[in-house]
Formats: C-alpha cells, sequence, structure tokens
C-alpha cells in the first residue's frame, strides 16, 4: 500500500513569514511528486511539481525533493493571507496517492 | 486557458438511485481519471481509462461504478446503485500523456445521497 504522509496542522504562520510544509512517501520508485493548493470546497489546483533531486523555485514557491530520505516540502516565502488553504503533497503522475494534506493559516 | 469541466456542480439523489457524473477534458489529453474526496478526508484514486479501457482502478471502484467515453469529448462515472456512503466531491481529471506531465482537475461534482 503506497502512503503518503503529510506533517500534522494546522499551521499557523504570521504574514511574511515562511511556511515549511513536509511530505515522506513509501514508495521508493516513485518519480513524480506535486503539491497542490486546495480551498474548501474546490478541487485541488497544483503549485509545483518536481521529479529530481534538489531544489525547484517558483516566485515565493520552492519545492525540494530528497528520494534518498523519500522526502518531500514545500516552502512558501513571504507568506501572505491569501496562501491560507490545505496544502496536498501528491505522488505518482497519474493515479496519484495524495496525503491528508496541511491546513496553513496566515494571520495578518 | 483549456480547462477540465464537469457537469452537474451540485447532484443530490436517494439512496439506489444510479446517477451519471460528466466532465470534459482537456481535448489534446489522452489519459482520464476519477478521484473522489469524502468530506473532511483525503483525495482518493478511483480509476484511470486510456484507449477507451479501464488502465488502472482502485479497491473502491467496485461493480456498482463504471465509466465510459460515449462521443470522444465526454468522460462519464456511473454508480449503479448510490449508497449513503457515496456522498463526497468526484473530481475528473487530465493529463496529456508523457510521463511527466501535470493531471489537470475539473473542478468537481458534490454528490449528495439521501
Amino acid at each position: 500500500q503506497k502512503e503518503v504522509e503529510q506533517n500534522s496542522g494546522p499551521l499557523s504562520v504570521p504574514e511574511g513569514a515562511i511556511a515549511s510544509l513536509n511530505c515522506t512517501y513509501s514508495d521508493r520508485g516513485s518519480q513524480s511528486f506535486f503539491w497542490y493548493r486546495q480551498y474548501s470546497g474546490k478541487s485541488p489546483e497544483l503549485i509545483m511539481s518536481i521529479y529530481s533531486n534538489g531544489d525547484k523555485e517558483d516566485g515565493r514557491f520552492t519545492a525540494q525533493l530528497n528520494k534518498a530520505s523519500q522526502y518531500v516540502s514545500l516552502l512558501i516565502r513571504d507568506s501572505q493571507p491569501s496562501d491560507s488553504a490545505t496544502y496536498l503533497c501528491a505522488v505518482g503522475a497519474g493515479k496519484s496517492t495524495f496525503g491528508d494534506g496541511t491546513t496553513l493559516t496566515v494571520k495578518p | 486557458e483549456p480547462e477540465v469541466t464537469q457537469t452537474p456542480s451540485h447532484q443530490v439523489t436517494q439512496m439506489g438511485q444510479e446517477v451519471i457524473l460528466r466532465c470534459v477534458p482537456i481535448s489534446n489529453h489522452l489519459y482520464f481519471y476519477w478521484y473522489r474526496q469524502i468530506l473532511g478526508q483525503k483525495v482518493e484514486f478511483l480509476v484511470s481509462f486510456y484507449n477507451n479501457e479501464i488502465s488502472e482502478k482502485s479497491e473502491i471502484f467496485d461493480d456498482q461504478f463504471s465509466v465510459e467515453r460515449p462521443d470522444g469529448s465526454n468522460f462519464t462515472l456511473k454508480i449503479r446503485s448510490t449508497k449513503l456512503e457515496d456522498s463526497a466531491m468526484y473530481f475528473c481529471a487530465s493529463r496529456q500523456g508523457a510521463v511527466a506531465d501535470t493531471q489537470y482537475f475539473g473542478p468537481g461534482t458534490r454528490l449528495t445521497v439521501l
């Protein structure tokens, strides 16, 4: 059974701070990793995809992948109240396995 | 920008009734998926569909579920005899095809079984 575990929330950070979200996965053969943002009652919205070890930056978001440790993280710099949402880690490009999500609240 | 669409946005049905949830994937995409999310729980894979047949399905996707691509544009999920526990958000997703391609999610259909 492939599993994806995310750090338990909720996570609360002040506006302008760095939010750090973590995820571990069980299937060592996994090749594709995704972070989605989900607002309540809405569908997952892709934030970042990462396929190779190391860091990938896109604006205020940085995804980090360490396949040896089976670990994926997402850093959100200069957090804004509009970043308040549930962040989902997903493994696999199709037939994705999702984590439970971490709810982030950014306080003004 | 192309997007996945789903109809209806909300479906209310009586237990034991059949429902059909509809999706229009992005036009040049080849892989299609259904996921569900029970309120407060994680997004769960149901089924993947490629080349007019199911390529993978989860344990959730039992005999009461079926999928079809009837006309080259729509992709449907049928639940034959709904149960209370089928109440959930159902998301359709599509992917162009390469290994590293992203899947794009539709807005979802909220199914309420009474």
